[in-house]
């Protein structure tokens, strides 16, 4: 089945201690990127990659970094986690070209920093 | 800066009704406007992709339509069912963050039996 999945799909955390998050989608799509959804505010890109070794910043990157070694994989990385990072956080994809494609959201992951 | 609304905020309609939901957006340089519904604990799927060249496209029930020059766009759902019961979302891609969506605030639709 095609499809983007998020690991973990919750998490609880402390201040500071550094976490990991997940994306894997097996759709072969060159194009990935993080969201984060909050009340109020709606979604918002954190960071994007066009292909493998190819990323850059959205609209909130700030406390926030990505690697994309394999075009499989788009890891979204908080080195020291504040609690204003407590957010729902959604991966995505898209073939070559988002733009004239559809865009894939993974389950989502809720993470709570305290 | 690219601002997306979504009008109404929830609308809750009996099994059956024929709905629209409303997006507008304020800039029309868009390459392409994107539906999505969001179910709790399930993340979000794609239901319609309109190009910025296209007026509209159809899926099963559902119809979305553009216009890019006036920054609307309307989802239309015919013969709704209690599981449509979902939050809808508006998304416009735009060029100032490459692939970047920016989303409206969502619809909350409830369908009753």
């Amino acid at each position: 089945e095609a499809q983007v999945t998020q690991n973990p799909r919750y998490l609880i955390t402390v201040t500071g201690k550094k976490l990991t998050v997940t994306c894997s989608q097996n759709m072969n799509h060159e194009y990935m990127s993080w969201y984060r959804q909050d009340p109020g505010l709606g979604l918002r890109q954190i960071y994007y990659s066009m292909n493998v070794e190819v990323t850059d910043k959205g609209d909130v990157p700030e406390g926030y970094k990505v690697s994309r070694k394999e075009k499989r994989n788009f890891p979204l990385i908080l080195e020291s986690p504040s609690p204003n990072q407590t957010s729902l956080y959604f991966c995505a994809s898209s073939p070559t070209d988002p733009y004239y494609n559809e865009q894939f959201f993974g389950p989502g992951t809720r993470l709570t920093v305290l | 800066k690219q601002e997306v609304t979504q009008i109404p905020a929830a609308l809750s309609v009996p099994e059956g009704e024929n709905l629209v939901l409303n997006c507008s957006f304020t800039d029309s340089a868009i390459y392409n406007l994107q539906w999505f519904r969001q179910d709790p604990g399930k993340g979000l799927t794609s239901l319609l992709l309109i190009q910025s060249s296209q007026r509209e496209q159809t899926s099963g029930r559902l119809n979305a339509s553009l216009d890019k020059s006036s920054g609307r766009s309307t989802l239309y759902i015919a013969a709704s069912q209690p599981g449509d019961s979902a939050t809808y979302l508006c998304a416009v891609g735009e060029g100032t963050s490459y692939g970047k969506l920016t989303f409206g605030q969502g619809t909350i639709l409830t369908v009753h039996p």
